[in-house]
């Protein structure tokens, strides 16, 4: 079974440009959420989907931050402009319905921005 | 507002002692709490999930507790080995699915 596929793994990127990171979730899971995880804060949930709809957005920290769920097995997270400070790994999660249930992570992309 | 927090120190203990780790949670009554391994590079993998009407839950050589009257949860590795060295972090959920993560603690296991 295919697990979260996150891309790309790596990017690097000057500060001003726009960043897009992608994400495939697990096939049948209808949640999709998107962290950001850095050293000092730990993992922190920025947006997660149901049914492809955004529920919860309140952890997008600016409006350079957006996230689209176009269809159930493709989401983007896109920044624009970039700055130094975005700098992190995100991370992708898909799951099943449940708030009990496991979240299944992707291997994150590490994004450094100059 | 709620808080998980982990002891962010690392944890060096000998191969085939006992691993111990702490969860502690403030301002919020969880009625659950899940814990992840994360290893360098990777995403977190789900270990184990306990409810809060239950007092301990295992899976091979893992336990993990649960006391609501000190807002705490520990994470037992019996018999540790090498390859458990990684980072384990707890979680729990917010609301419906506003999920929570402590920053971890990073277990190193000595050969």
């Amino acid at each position: 079974d295919a697990g979260v596929i996150q891309s790309p793994r790596h990017e690097v990127t000057e500060m001003g440009q726009e960043v897009t990171l992608r994400c495939k979730p697990i096939s049948g899971h209808d949640y999709l959420f998107w962290y950001r995880q850095t050293m000092m804060r730990g993992l922190e949930l920025l947006i997660y989907f149901n049914n492809n709809v955004p529920i919860d957005d309140s952890g997008m920290p600016e409006d350079r931050f957006s996230a689209k769920m176009p269809n159930a097995s493709f989401s983007t997270l896109k920044i624009q402009p970039s700055e130094p400070r975005d700098s992190a790994v995100y991370f992708c999660a898909s799951s099943f319905s449940g708030s009990n249930q496991p979240q299944h992570f992707g291997d994150g992309t590490r994004l450094s921005i100059l | 507002s709620q808080k998980i927090e982990q002891n962010s120190e690392a944890l060096n203990i000998q191969e085939g002692k006992t691993a111990t780790l702490t969860c502690n949670y403030t301002n919020y009554s969880p009625a659950y709490l899940q814990w992840y391994r994360q290893d360098p590079g990777r995403g977190p993998v789900f270990l184990l999930l306990i409810r809060e009407n239950e007092k301990e839950k295992r899976k091979e050589r893992l336990k993990v507790t649960f006391d609501t009257t000190l807002k705490q949860s520990l994470f037992h590795i019996t018999a540790s080995q090498p390859a458990d060295s990684a980072t384990y972090l707890c979680a729990t959920v917010s609301g419906t699915y506003k999920y929570i993560f402590g920053t971890g603690t990073r277990l190193k296991v000595l050969a």
